[in-house]
């Protein structure tokens, strides 16, 4: 079977660093992405990692183990627009994204 | 550059009624996928196209569901008939072909409300 698993919710503080993780388990791995999602609007992709490390674009960062099933995405110098859910997905062999159940973020001032 | 286009937004119905939506892609996107998502939870794939070709559809429930892709550049997605949990709403998104296509663009929704 396929699944992924993320925490429901976080909350966090207008400045604080906040980090959601991932663990999947899936038929066949090439990578993972994250993506946010604002309610009300469409999914919007934040990174893609096929490769184990840290990559890092502007606030956000996105890590991958492979050896562990397992990813994260850190989100620094929190702003209250970073209010959304955030959800990891799984590049399988077939091609597909197989797409966790989301972390929903609230932001507080 | 356009995004993703979908339409309608919004459409409710009744249950056993029919209901069709359709997508079009970001030009050069040879690679379109309909996801299904429910309130507070992930999108689901339905479909994958590559161009015209449905390389994907194991999640598509055949009996009430079908989807068309006939020239390789816009697709629709159509129930028949809707029942009370199609109530969700439905994603298009497309990509870059095959093995590149790691970043996905998803347009607007439409969101289904079958009474």
């Amino acid at each position: 079977g396929q699944s992924l698993e993320q925490p429901s919710e976080v909350t966090a503080v207008e400045g604080a660093i906040v980090q959601i993780n991932c663990t999947y388990q899936t038929s066949g791995f090439y990578g993972l992405s994250w993506y946010q999602q604002h309610d009300g609007g469409a999914p919007t992709f934040l990174s893609y990692n096929a490769l184990d490390g840290l990559e890092e674009t502007g606030r956000f960062s996105s890590f991958l183990s492979r050896s562990d099933s397992y990813g994260y995405l850190l989100l620094q110098e929190l702003q209250m627009k970073d209010s959304a859910s955030y959800f990891c997905a799984v590049k399988n062999y077939g091609q597909n994204f197989v797409f966790g159940p989301g972390t929903r973020l609230s932001v507080l001032p | 550059e356009a995004g993703v286009v979908q339409s309608p937004r919004y459409k409710i119905i009744e249950k056993k009624q029919p209901v069709a939506f359709w997508c079009n892609p970001i030009s050069g996107h040879n690679t379109l996928y309909w996801y299904l998502q429910n309130l507070g939870q992930g999108p689901e794939l339905l479909i994958r196209y590559e161009n015209e070709e449905a390389v994907d559809d194991s999640q598509l429930p055949k009996d009430r569901f079908s989807a068309e892709r006939l020239k390789g550049v816009d697709s629709t997605l159509k129930i028949q008939p809707a029942e009370l949990g199609d109530s969700a709403v439905y994603l298009c998104a497309s990509s870059l072909a095959g093995g590149g296509g790691n970043e996905q663009f998803f347009g607007p929704g439409t969101r289904l409300t079958v009474l």
